[in-house]
This record gives structure tokens, C-alpha cells and sequence, in this order.
């Protein structure tokens, strides 16, 4: 069952924008992680936020958590061509259920 | 250095034939997973592992079969049963009993049946 879900599909933008994708999902969840994945490639974790965390920073990276919308929101700052891949958020619900991908957001930058 | 091994890349089979896809990992972990991702699609969960000798059907595990015999091998086997097996497999690992923790991919084999 897909529980978390991208907006928008697709994305492009110019080098040096800032890019924002956006994650909904539909129950309650231990905890929310983002992916990227290049072309042909395996998944790569981002970064993980905690269901009592509202906010997380790695690098260009920042995600927020809002519980009660059941949202999260990954923000890539000042992006570069190399950012150019797909996003994926996945959800934790308990300690040992596996990860339930959303389909993700294909992220072009333009140099 | 430590990670997953997903072999072939690339798997080419006629349909009616049984293929059987490897996923080894030396990160010791426990829990292993199969997920199924189709064009600009998300990751479907066939079948997933959290320790030897024990596994679980996913979303999507029907055609297709599993064993878990060592705690570094995880193959999975599409068989004859599946109706649309063409598709990019991901294999990925993580520690089990830590919920918290992430998974590491290996970076897939595309199957290819005509």
C-alpha cells in the first residue's frame, strides 16, 4: 500500500534556485525518511525526522514534520545540476514494519 | 567497504522461465527487502526478511518467491506465476529491531522478459 505521496510529480527549475517537494501520507508514523535516487541507480538516504522533531537541517537540506497535516515538506537550497534526480519520502510506522515509499518527485536542474 | 551487491544489472529471460535474482550484504544486517519499482513509479514491497530462516509476503508477493538461509543473502526468485515480471528489482537492508534506522540499497537489477 503506498502511504506517502509527492507533490509535485515533476519539478524543474534553474541552477542555483531553491527546489521544494512535498510528502503526505495517511497514518499515524514513528518517523519520515527522504531518498534519492539517480537515474538507474539504487536509493540513497537523506535524512530521517523524528515524529517529535518539526524541523531538521543536513547541509542544503531541510526538512520539516507537521504531524497533524500529516505533511512533510524536503527543501533543497541553492540547487546544482548534480541535485537532478528523483525524491522519494517513506514512512516508519512502527519499529520493525518495512518502509512505505510515496512514487517521488523527478527534480531536473538546469545549468 | 561495506554494502549491498544486487547481481546481474541486467537480466534478459524468455517468459515461462523461472529466473532467480542475488542480494548480498556484509553490513550484518538483519532485516532485508525486496521492492519492485516500475517507470515513474514508487517502490512496491514483495517480500521482506527480518531475520534467518524467516520471511514475509509485502504488498505485491504474489509470482514470486523468497529464502533467507544465510543472514548476508536474501535471492529472490520471479517465477513463471508472475504476470508482468519486467520491471527494476531493488534490494535494501537495515538493522532490525531499530525502527528508526535507514535502508541501504543496492543499485538493482532491471528484468527484461519477452
Amino acid at each position: 500500500s503506498q502511504q506517502g505521496e509527492e507533490d509535485p510529480q515533476a519539478l524543474s527549475i534553474q541552477e542555483g534556485e531553491n527546489a521544494t517537494m512535498n510528502c503526505s501520507y495517511k497514518t499515524s508514523i514513528n518517523n519520515l525518511q527522504w531518498y534519492r535516487q539517480n537515474s538507474g541507480r539504487g536509493l540513497v538516504h537523506l535524512i530521517l525526522i523524528r515524529s517529535n522533531e518539526r524541523e531538521k537541517h543536513s547541509g542544503r537540506l531541510r526538512v520539516t514534520l507537521d504531524t497533524s497535516k500529516k505533511s512533510s515538506s524536503l527543501l533543497i537550497t541553492a540547487s546544482r545540476a548534480a541535485d537532478t534526480a528523483s525524491y522519494f519520502c517513506a514512512t516508519d510506522q512502527s519499529g520493525n514494519t518495512p518502509l512505505v515509499f510515496g512514487k517521488g518527485t523527478r527534480l531536473s536542474v538546469i545549468a | 567497504d561495506g554494502g549491498i551487491t544486487q547481481s546481474p544489472k541486467y537480466l534478459f529471460r524468455k517468459e515461462g522461465q523461472n529466473v532467480t535474482l542475488s542480494c548480498e550484504q556484509n553490513l550484518n544486517h538483519d532485516a532485508m527487502y525486496w521492492y519492485r519499482q516500475d517507470p515513474g513509479q514508487g517502490l512496491r514491497l514483495i517480500y521482506y526478511s527480518q531475520i534467518v530462516n524467516d520471511f514475509q509476503k509485502g504488498d505485491i508477493a504474489e509470482g514470486y518467491s523468497v529464502s533467507r538461509e544465510k543472514k548476508e543473502s536474501f535471492p529472490l526468485t520471479v517465477t513463471s506465476a508472475q504476470k508482468n515480471p519486467t520491471a527494476f528489482y531493488l534490494c535494501a537492508s537495515r538493522m532490525a529491531g531499530a525502527g528508526r534506522s535507514p535502508l541501504h540499497f543496492g543499485n538493482g537489477t532491471r528484468l527484461t522478459v519477452t
